[in-house]
C-alpha cells in the first residue's frame, strides 16, 4: 500500500498565480480530507468528501479556494488567485470511513510558499 | 477558535523519563479522541485513540487517560526514547470532523 500520495511536495509561486495541489487517496477509502497546517493556526480542516461528494466545506477560507474530487482516486485543491497568507503545508488524508472513529491516513503534504 | 486546547507547547525529557501532554475540550458532542504523532517533513500518523466510555487505554509505552467529567485527556509516554522525539497532536472528533490541538514538540535527550 503506497499510502496517500500528494504532489507536488513543494510549490513556490508568486502572488496572484493559480496553484493546484493534487492528492491520490488510499484505494478503497471512501472519505477524503484536505487540511492546512500553519504555525499560527495549527491543523485546520478545509473540506472533506464522502464517495467523491463534498460533504462539508465550511473550513474553506474564502472563494479563492476550491476543491474537487472527479473520481475515487484523485482530488485537487485549487487556489486562485494565491496570496502570501496562503503559505502553509497542505495535507490530504483519507479514511475507510467505517464509523466516526476510522483513522485518518495523511499524505506527506505540499509545502506552499506564495511570494 | 481552537476547540481542543493542548499543553505544553514543548517539553524536553531525558531518555527513560516520562512525557505528559494534556488536552481539554468543551464540546460534549466529541465522541472519539485520537493522538497523532508527526515527524518533520511527514504527515501526522495515528498513535493511539480512546472513546469517552473508557478511562484509560494503553498501547506499549503510550497511555491515554480520559476524564469525561472534567473534559480532559492526556497522553503519557513512558520510558521515553530518542526516537519518540516528534510533535504530538491531540484531537477530538464528531461527525467525521477532527479538531486538532496546537501540538506539543517533544525532545528526548539521550
Amino acid at each position: 500500500d503506497a499510502g496517500v500520495i500528494q504532489s507536488p511536495r513543494h510549490e513556490v509561486t508568486e502572488m496572484g498565480q493559480e496553484v493546484t495541489l493534487r492528492c491520490k487517496p488510499i484505494s478503497g477509502h471512501d472519505y477524503l480530507f484536505w487540511y492546512r497546517q500553519t504555525m499560527m493556526r495549527g491543523l485546520e480542516l478545509l473540506i472533506y468528501f464522502n464517495n467523491n461528494v463534498p460533504i462539508d466545506d465550511s473550513g474553506m477560507p474564502e472563494d479563492r479556494f476550491s476543491a474537487k474530487m472527479p473520481n475515487a482516486s484523485f482530488s485537487t485543491l485549487k487556489i486562485q488567485p494565491s496570496e502570501p497568507r496562503d503559505s502553509a503545508v497542505y495535507f490530504c488524508a483519507s479514511s475507510p470511513g467505517q464509523g466516526n472513529n476510522s483513522p485518518l491516513h495523511f499524505g506527506n503534504g505540499t509545502r506552499l510558499t506564495v511570494t | 477558535q481552537q476547540q481542543v486546547k493542548q499543553s505544553p507547547q514543548s517539553l524536553i525529557v531525558q531518555k527513560g523519563g516520562i512525557s505528559i501532554i494534556n488536552c481539554a475540550y468543551e464540546n460534549t458532542a466529541f465522541d472519539y479522541f485520537p493522538w497523532y504523532q508527526q515527524f518533520p517533513g511527514k504527515g501526522p500518523a495515528l498513535l493511539i485513540a480512546i472513546r469517552p466510555d473508557v478511562s484509560e487505554k494503553k498501547e506499549g509505552r503510550f497511555t491515554i487517560s480520559f476524564n469525561k467529567s472534567a473534559k480532559q485527556f492526556s497522553l503519557h509516554i513512558m520510558d521515553s526514547q530518542p526516537g519518540d522525539s516528534a510533535t504530538y497532536f491531540c484531537a477530538a472528533s464528531y461527525d467525521y470532523k477532527l479538531s486538532f490541538g496546537a501540538g506539543t514538540t517533544v525532545t528526548v535527550r539521550a
